[in-house]
């Protein structure tokens, strides 16, 4: 299974973007790339997900290199509620056999006023 | 459509009893997994089930055994509980298109306290 390293933690100021960036330098052919935010006490909330170059949906966007060993999930202008734990998951989704999701410790994410 | 709902939400429990937490998952996934949370070792995977089997298995000791039923509900067991099992146990399920992309629904988990 592909790791992931990304950033402990980041703070950021209201009305900023923010970019989380995650290391997967073993990531395989059949691997996506998605992640996750994750609020206390309450369970992952899926915010994007992407294989290569850039996806955008209403909450994020996510740049992919060509290599694929990076990716950096991009909040434009965040704001308080955006404070949360966001996880980088590298994994396969083929359906198959082998599929399974690796947490990593994730990025705590401070939003500022 | 109603999202994953797990029961109980919360439960407290002494060592050495068993547990049984219980997950129904978005109505049409037939997939399901189960995590276990805790602030030391973060979120890890435990099991998962497709069509009542169990396709993938995470590390962790036999204690841990799952099932899942013919209408895609789950139940997730653990027997002789420790203290170390204390923890946010999370129900996720997919609708698992084959060959297009996945996200997994998550429950808001149940919060097991073993004392």
């Amino acid at each position: 299974l592909a790791k992931t390293t990304q950033p402990i933690s980041m703070d950021s100021y209201e009305g900023q973007e923010v970019n989380i960036t995650c290391s997967h330098n073993n990531i395989a052919t059949n691997d996506y790339i998605t992640w996750y935010q994750q609020f206390p006490s309450q369970g992952p909330r899926f915010i994007i997900q992407g294989y290569k170059t850039k996806v955008t949906n209403e909450v994020a966007s996510l740049f992919i290199p060509a290599d694929r060993k990076s990716s950096t999930l991009s909040l434009p202008r965040v704001s308080l509620s955006d404070t949360a734990v966001y996880y980088c998951l590298v994994g396969d989704n083929s359906g198959g056999s082998n599929y399974k999701l690796t947490f990593g410790k994730g990025t705590l994410l401070t939003v500022n006023p | 459509k109603a999202g994953v709902t797990q029961t109980p939400r919360y439960l407290i429990k002494t060592r050495g009893q068993q547990v049984t937490l219980s997950c129904s998952p978005i109505s049409g996934h037939r997939s399901v997994s189960w995590y276990q949370q805790t602030p030391g070792q973060g979120l890890q995977f435990l099991f998962e089930y497709f069509s009542e089997t169990q396709r993938n298995k995470g590390n962790f000791p036999g204690r841990f055994s799952g099932r899942q039923f013919s209408n895609s509900r789950s139940e997730m067991n653990v027997s002789t509980l420790e203290l170390g099992d204390s923890a946010l146990y999370l129900c996720a399920s997919s609708p698992l298109i084959a060959g297009g992309q996945f996200e997994q629904f998550f429950g808001p988990g149940t919060r097991l306290t073993v004392l």
